[in-house]
């Protein structure tokens, strides 16, 4: 089977503008977790989706948001984009997200606004 | 609040001996899984080995292993017979069984980078 994919690797963007990033997950995982890696905050938490539904939310803004596809695709978007917004952003999927389930990282996408 | 702490943001060891990381746990949840995640230079997250908290025999898998002292909330990684390949940021984390009978978010520590040398 295919890893989980995240689409596109490397963005920069400058303050004030919007990004949408896009996680595809291993085929037949219904749930896909969204994780902002920096530096000084280290890995947190921003939502969990399954079947097109958000289950979890982390602690981020309302500008953090993001959607589930029928086919599990999952994209989150970040508006009015921040400095501090500068991260890596990690997708995990897993079949349903129980406890029992493993989660599968994909890449990540390097975002880094100036 | 459940949180995750290592407490050594460095390790080195040499090729083919042995290391072994910390991690220290808080929680109230009975009923949760601790993992050890490896994430290289490339930075894709590996899953390096999982623990069930009900199961009091130590995990491993090949030359990782892991002592879990649910008492003392400890679960530190031993790896055996280090390789260079084994370069890399180590993380801890920890989830728990919610009420919706889902997993929580993992919650991560900050990290170990651990150095293989020659």
């Amino acid at each position: 089977k295919a890893g989980v994919t995240q689409t596109p690797r490397y963005l920069i963007k400058t303050r004030g503008q919007q990004v949408t990033l896009s996680c595809s997950p291993i085929s037949g995982h219904r749930s896909v977790s969204w994780y902002q890696q920096t530096p000084g905050q280290g890995l947190q938490f921003l939502f969990e989706y399954f079947s097109e539904t958000q289950r979890n939310k982390g602690n981020f803004p309302g500008r953090f948001s993001g959607r589930q596809f029928s086919n599990s695709r999952s994209e989150m978007n970040v508006s009015t984009l921040e400095l501090g917004d500068s991260a890596l952003y990690l997708c995990a999927s897993s079949p349903r997200g129980r406890i029992t389930d493993t989660q599968y990282f994909g890449p990540g996408t390097r975002l880094t606004v100036l | 609040a459940q949180t995750v702490t290592q407490s050594q943001p460095e390790m080195s060891v040499q090729e083919a001996e042995t290391v072994t990381l910390s991690c220290t746990y808080d929680t109230s949840e009975s009923d949760y899984y601790l993992f050890w995640y490896k994430q290289p230079p490339s930075r894709q997250m590996i899953l390096v080995i999982r623990q069930e908290a009900y199961k009091q025999q130590n995990a491993t898998e090949n030359r990782f292993s892991v002592n879990f002292q649910k008492a003392a909330k400890s679960f530190s990684l031993k790896i055996s017979d280090s390789q260079l390949g084994d370069a890399a940021m180590y993380f801890c984390a920890y989830t728990y069984l919610r009420d919706t009978g889902t997993a929580s978010k993992l919650t991560f520590g900050t990290g170990t980078r651990l150095q293989v040398t020659l």
